[in-house]
């Protein structure tokens, strides 16, 4: 199965601050990746579908890139609603597979 | 809107077996698929199976194929999951969730059900 490997683990921020996220595929998976949100307490929510695409709702600061092996999530301006715990996934090949998450947190 | 509500916590002793519901509201249950996915203490998200609710066939992740059912009631729109043979490290918080249709056609998890704790103690 395609292993996704995210990083960095942790990444420490103030609002307003850009951060940049990686997702790595442990092999080629073209566009077929997703961005998740998971706030404490909550399910996680779709952000970025096909890799570069917004989902409805979703606010125009987050930003998806990347096709093949190497993916990038950017958050341009972080606010107070952005400190959550992000995971990539892939539909590529089955089984779908999650990275192991990126916590975006307050510095 | 779409609602997936999922049974309550269940405590389970190693070796028993535990069923999952999820009831899906505010649309028309055999559109969407249903994947059924896992988050244990600690461990990243983990993707277990899928149902079509229209057909009823499935398709599980190899890891839990041999201890994994899914099945689905049309009549009342509700998915159920089956794990048999439970571990300790079977313990953590499943999800039901259905899938959605983006764009021009990608098929990606969508809404989530509230999640249901399994804890496998003895």
């Amino acid at each position: 199965e395609i292993v996704l490997t995210q990083s960095p683990a942790t990444l420490s921020l103030s609002p307003g601050e850009r951060a940049t996220l990686s997702c790595r595929a442990s092999q080629s998976i073209s566009a077929s990746l997703a961005w998740l949100q998971q706030k404490p307490g909550q399910t996680p929510r779709l952000l970025i579908y096909d890799a570069s695409k917004r989902a409805t709702d979703i606010p125009a600061r987050f930003s998806g890139s990347g096709s093949g092996t190497d993916f990038t999530l950017t958050i341009s301006s972080l606010e107070p609603e952005d400190f959550a715990v992000y995971y990539c996934q892939q539909r590529h090949n089955w089984p779908d597979t999650f990275g192991g998450g990126t916590k975006v947190e307050i510095k | 809107q779409v609602q997936l509500v999922q049974s309550g916590a269940e405590v389970k002793k190693p070796g028993a077996s535990v069923t999952v519901s999820c009831k899906a509201s505010g649309y028309i249950f055999t559109n969407y698929a249903i994947h059924w996915v896992r988050q244990a203490p600690g461990q990243r998200l983990e993707w277990m199976g899928w149902i079509n609710p229209d057909k009823g066939n499935t398709k599980f992740s190899q890891k839990f194929q041999d201890r994994v059912t899914i099945t689905r009631d049309t009549s009342a729109s509700t998915a159920y999951m089956d794990l048999y043979s439970l571990k300790s490290e079977d313990t953590g918080v499943y999800y039901c969730v259905r899938e959605n249709v983006y764009g021009s056609g990608s098929y990606y998890i969508g809404q989530w059900g509230q999640g249901t704790l399994v804890t496998v103690s003895s």
